[in-house]
């Protein structure tokens, strides 16, 4: 089954202590890309892959760091987490093939709490 | 800065009405644009996915149109059912020098009322 997986699901963290979320597919999709979701704000792209080793800054990159060791993983890390990361966070990935990219996978999202 | 707008933000219809959702984009050179569903607390459901070469796609009671020139797409949704009740997504992949940044409108969420 084709699938975008998230862990962990839920996580409640204190200021200033690192943490990584972790993204996995299973399509061998060239693209994947890390979204947060807030109220009143939508989805906003923080950072996005085009493929292993190539990574680029969404919208609200601040804050979080990324990687792309191999095509299917692609980790967030918040190396010193604040309050204002409190979020919905989703993982997502798609063919980019052509520059026009096939239809895009989610993960189920991961709930994070900064204290 | 490339933005996507969606209205109406709230939508709430009777069962079996006819609807359509409106999303807008401030650039013409884009890859693709998809529609997404997403239920309170969960994911998110690919539902359309129009290439930038397509002008609408159509799946089950569904139908999704792009016109790029004019930076509009529509999300048409016939006979419409409680189940249909969620928050509906429009993403457009704009093209970036060389890559590819994907932006999400705020989404409308639509209620059918049985």
């Amino acid at each position: 089954e084709a699938q975008v997986t998230q862990n962990p699901r839920y996580l409640i963290t204190v200021t200033g202590k690192k943490l990584t979320v972790t993204c996995s597919q299973n399509m061998n999709h060239e693209y994947m890309s890390w979204y947060r979701q807030d109220p009143g704000l939508g989805l906003r792209q923080i950072y996005y892959s085009m493929n292993v080793e190539v990574t680029d800054k969404g919208d609200v990159p601040e804050g979080y760091k990324v990687s792309r060791k191999e095509k299917r993983n692609f980790p967030l890390i918040l190396e010193s987490p604040s309050p204002n990361q409190t979020s919905l966070y989703f993982c997502a990935s798609s063919d980019a093939s052509a520059g026009i990219g096939t239809e895009a996978f989610f993960g189920q999202g991961t709930r994070l709490t900064v204290v | 800065k490339q933005e996507v707008t969606q209205i109406p933000a709230a939508l709430s219809v009777p069962e079996g009405e006819n609807l359509v959702l409106n999303c807008s984009f401030t650039d013409s050179a884009i890859y693709n644009l998809q529609w997404f569903r997403q239920d309170p607390g969960k994911g998110l459901t690919s539902l359309l996915l129009i290439q930038s070469s397509q002008r609408e796609q159509t799946s089950g009671r569904l139908n999704a149109s792009l016109d790029k020139s004019s930076g509009r797409s529509t999300l048409y949704i016939a006979a419409s059912q409680p189940g249909d009740s969620a928050t509906y997504l429009c993403a457009v992949r704009f093209i970036s020098g060389g890559y590819q940044k994907v932006t999400f409108g705020i989404g409308t969420k639509l209620q059918v009322i049985p």
